[in-house]
């Protein structure tokens, strides 16, 4: 089945700085690559998303890179803020289509 | 304010009680799901209810039995759980079930098995 691999699960940054956040898929049919950002006691929410048809997508501090041959996609936080400070979770869909398949999720710090 | 509401918010039962989970989604949407959260694991997907019809039971236990009455509603039965199944449970909708349609999350019940 498909799986995904998502680097770092810890990830401490100084406010300002940049943050990276990758991950891995195993189904080559896969085409739809979302990030979730999920605060304590609260459901993850859609933070940005991608289609395999564009290499690059950004939205205002936050953008994320596709590269369908390797396989891998990342998720880039520039000028990071203390209320980035979340849990950062990849997805991409299973072989059936029909559900999203998690990464392990990353723990932002953003310290000031 | 989401537009996927769970309750209840926290619930803590013993291993022989019976009790349930409720999802509402507020957003149109025709698919439903069931993921599990537990401590160092990733969301790990249950059940997909496309147009009140199950489409994915991923290997799960009896024990967890779910309902989808319509579009808008989807229950989670619990009955004779065991400790290791206390996790945060979170609903999700989305458009349809095709592979590029975003997923939008409630906030979960928090449920211990005690």
């Amino acid at each position: 089945g498909e799986n995904v691999e998502q680097h770092p699960s810890t990830l401490s940054v100084q406010e300002g700085d940049s943050a990276v956040i990758k991950c891995t898929y195993s189904d080559s049919a896969s085409n739809y690559f979302p990030w979730y950002k999920q605060e304590l006691g609260k459901g993850p929410q859609l933070i940005i998303d991608i289609r395999s048809n564009v290499g690059e997508k950004k939205d205002q501090r936050i953008a994320v890179t596709l590269n369908k041959t390797a396989k891998h996609f990342s998720l880039h936080i520039t000028e990071t803020q203390p209320e980035d400070s979340a849990v950062y979770f990849c997805a991409a869909f299973n072989q059936a289509g029909t559900a999203l398949i998690f990464g392990k999720g990353t723990t932002l710090s953003v310290s000031s | 304010e989401t537009g996927v509401t769970q309750t209840p918010r926290h619930l803590v039962m013993g291993m022989t009680n019976k009790k349930s989970l409720k999802c509402e989604q507020h957003l149109g949407h025709n698919a439903m799901y069931w993921y599990k959260q537990s401590a160092k694991k990733p969301l790990e997907l249950m059940f997909v209810y496309s147009l009140e019809e199950r489409v994915e039971n991923n290997s799960v236990p009896s024990r967890f039995s779910p309902e989808c009455p319509n579009s808008s509603h989807l229950f989670l039965h619990l009955h004779t759980l065991q400790p290791e199944d206390s996790a945060l449970y979170l609903c999700a909708s989305s458009q349809d079930v095709r592979g590029n349609s975003p997923l939008h999350f409630g906030n979960g019940t928090r449920l211990t098995v005690t």
